[in-house]
């Protein structure tokens, strides 16, 4: 299967700062998804993103599909943004998607 | 809107004893259906997927099977519950005419097998 990499693993981060989180996958994918996981364990969908850069509020994604990366941007953080971000990706044609182990963030006040 | 279903939230089972969580999708008709599980701290492991009724792939062989009775049902069981089976559950749906297959989770059951 696809191999995906996260990093950093963990992330501590004070209100108000910025960070780039970033996805590395070791095939040709079509579908590629950034997800938030909250304390309850909710995933929330943030960004479908196969290919160039998205935007939505303080959360913004980009992929460079021919290098194999996609990297999500968190800007002035807040504590709510605490959770795992996870980065999935996929083949539709072959209905599997695979995870990365995702990014605890931690934000302090 | 579609609206994704998952019960029990939390369970608790003795080792031994059979297992049966539901996903059920509103809101939608013909989506393919996945089944993953995370342990602690862990990424998502995609256990099952579907694209139809009594239509099932299984991706990692185990303790567990599945089943999609209806369109927009999809179940998974256990016969005898080990203690590796415990974990958070996952059921989430997508719908192939969007052309993009997206995947949306439903609020998962936390599994605690004894």
């Amino acid at each position: 299967g696809i191999q995906v990499e996260q990093s950093p693993p963990d992330l501590i981060l004070q209100e108000g700062a910025n960070s780039t989180l970033r996805c590395n996958f070791s095939d040709s994918v079509n579908n590629l998804q950034w997800f938030h996981q909250n304390p309850w364990g909710q995933l929330i969908n943030l960004f479908y993103i196969p290919s160039g850069t998205k935007q939505n509020g303080r959360l913004s994604a980009t992929t460079v599909a021919t290098e194999r990366y996609s990297l999500l941007y968190i800007s002035s953080s807040q504590t709510t943004d605490s959770g795992v971000y996870f980065c999935a990706v996929g083949l539709y044609n072959f209905n599997k998607f695979y995870f990365g182990s995702g990014t605890k963030l931690n934000v302090k006040p | 809107s579609q609206t994704i279903h998952q019960w029990p939230a939390t369970l608790v089972q003795p080792v031994g004893s059979p297992l049966s969580l539901e996903c059920t999708v509103e809101g939608t008709s013909n989506p393919n259906l996945y089944w993953y599980r995370q342990a602690a701290g862990r990424g998502l492991q995609l256990l099952f997927y579907s694209v139809g009724i009594g239509q099932i792939s299984s991706e990692v062989p185990q303790n567990l099977s599945a089943s999609r009775p209806q369109d927009r049902q999809f179940i998974l069981s256990s016969k005898k519950l080990l203690l590796s089976d415990s974990g958070f559950y996952l059921c989430a749906w997508s719908v192939f005419p969007r052309r993009t297959y997206e995947q949306y989770f439903g609020p998962g059951t936390r599994l605690t097998v004894t």
